[in-house]
């Protein structure tokens, strides 16, 4: 079965700027869920979807946002990008008890 | 969910056993002990999760005490690729919570030949 994976796997963006990033689930896999990882504040939680319907959210601004579509392929979406935003994105899919990780995408914003 | 308190960081002999703890003494019944790890620049990866029982896979063991406050993993001989962050998860399971999962600080495991 192939993994979780994410595109791009690297970006550099301007502040100000937005960007969406795309992340393809298990095969079979409903829910997907998104993490930011930052030296300071570590793994955080943003959203997660199943069944094309956001479930859970954390706490993050309303620039930060995401969707689910029917083929279970998720897209987060950052507006007005901020220094701070420059992190490890990663998403994870589930069908149960387990979450299976992606690489993760690296954005720097500049 | 319960919060989980672990060592920052912890070091094993290659070939020995790490034991890695993990309190939680607020767990409540429904909620069941979880185990991660990330590979420096990796995604987390799962390990192994608990209700009560102890239980063993192909990675590592996970035995909780009676009262359910605290959990520790076990992996049985460490190699130099167990070198990792370890999180200890708490929370209610995937069909009641869905994938949300709450990280702390970890514990970095440090293997050395």
């Amino acid at each position: 079965k192939a993994g979780v994976t994410q595109t791009p796997r690297y970006l550099i963006k301007t502040r100000g700027q937005q960007v969406t990033l795309s992340c393809s689930p298990i095969s079979g896999h409903r829910s997907v869920s998104w993490y930011q990882q930052t030296p300071g504040q570590g793994l955080q939680f943003l959203f997660e979807y199943f069944s094309e319907t956001q479930r859970n959210k954390g706490n993050f601004p309303g620039r930060f946002s995401g969707r689910q579509f029917s083929n279970s392929r998720s897209e987060m979406n950052v507006s007005t990008l901020e220094l701070g935003d420059s992190a490890l994105y990663l998403c994870a899919s589930s069908s149960g008890h387990e979450q299976y990780f992606g690489p993760g995408t690296r954005l720097t914003v500049t | 969910d319960a919060k989980t308190t672990q060592p920052p960081s912890m070091d094993c002999a290659e070939g020995r056993a790490a034991n890695l703890p993990c309190n939680h003494s607020t767990i409540s019944g429904n909620e069941y002990v979880y185990w991660y790890r990330q590979i420096h620049s990796q995604g987390p990866q799962y390990i192994i999760h608990g209700l009560k029982n102890n239980e063993t896979n192909e990675m590592a063991s996970l035995i909780i005490t009676e009262d359910r406050k605290s959990s520790t993993l076990i992996l049985p001989h460490a190699t130099l690729r167990d070198t990792a962050v370890y999180y200890c998860i708490v929370r209610v399971n995937f069909y009641n919570q869905g994938g949300k999962l709450i990280f702390g600080q970890g514990t970095e495991l440090s293997v050395k030949p």
